[in-house]
């Protein structure tokens, strides 16, 4: 079975700042998604960035990237030049490749992500 | 294409009552996926279709739920005779099955309160 970790329940940064956001996993899996959502408050839960397993480059998104770290299971956000909408709930999903279909995602716990002016 | 959308959004109900969700996914969308999130944890799977089809159901899911899709369209969740445990936020995402495609559009969730 596969788990995600979230240490950070909270975090908080400045606007404009950079703030990185942790993520752990276990599979036994060799292809798999990583994947980090977005949940701002009282809206729906929206796509940030997507990392493929066999992929040995880091996925960025215009502010957003990641550091993958496959040996390690590991997947940190980074956000760079922190915003006021950047407020929100950020939860790191897996999911296990599934040939040319979406499969069930496994969440973690998120972090909640506070950006003050 | 309004995306996914979720009715009602917000349910309260006497414990041992029946309750019933309706999902309504992007258009084209093949497969229609049902996860439940309580106060303070991420989404748990609990079934998913492609089309009228029910691939998958989590033990998370008692033989109190029942999902549906039968025009391989929208979907309703059923709880019978809820439980206080039943309380969450019930959401909805869908995505089309096309190589390369990965991602989940998500509804903006039907929040339960069972009292």
């Amino acid at each position: 079975a596969q788990t995600v970790t979230q240490s950070q329940p909270e975090m908080s940064v400045q606007e404009a700042e950079t703030v990185t956001l942790s993520c752990t996993y276990d599979t036994s899996e060799s292809n798999y998604y990583l994947f980090w959502y977005k949940q701002p408050p009282s809206r729906q839960m929206i796509l940030v960035i997507r990392q493929e397993a066999y992929k040995q480059q880091n996925a960025t998104e215009n502010r957003f990237s990641v550091n993958f770290q496959k040996a390690a299971k590991s997947f940190s956000l980074k956000i760079s030049d922190s915003q006021l909408g950047d407020t929100a709930m950020y939860f790191c999903a897996f999911m296990k490749f599934n040939g040319g279909a979406t499969n069930k995602l496994i969440f973690g716990t998120g972090t909640l992500l506070a950006v003050q002016p | 294409d309004t995306g996914v959308s979720q009715d009602p959004r917000h349910k309260i109900t006497k414990r041992g009552q029946n309750v019933t969700f309706r999902c309504d996914p992007i258009s084209e969308h093949n497969r229609l996926y049902w996860y439940r999130q309580t106060l303070g944890q991420g989404p748990e799977f609990l079934t998913y279709f492609q089309n009228e089809a029910q691939l998958e159901k989590s033990r998370l899911l008692s033989d109190r739920f029942s999902a549906e899709r039968p025009k391989g369209s929208f979907s309703t969740l059923e709880i019978q005779r809820t439980e206080q445990g039943d309380s969450a936020m019930y959401l909805c995402a869908s995505s089309l099955v096309l190589a390369g495609v990965y991602e989940q559009y998500f509804g903006p969730g039907t929040r339960l309160t069972v009292t």
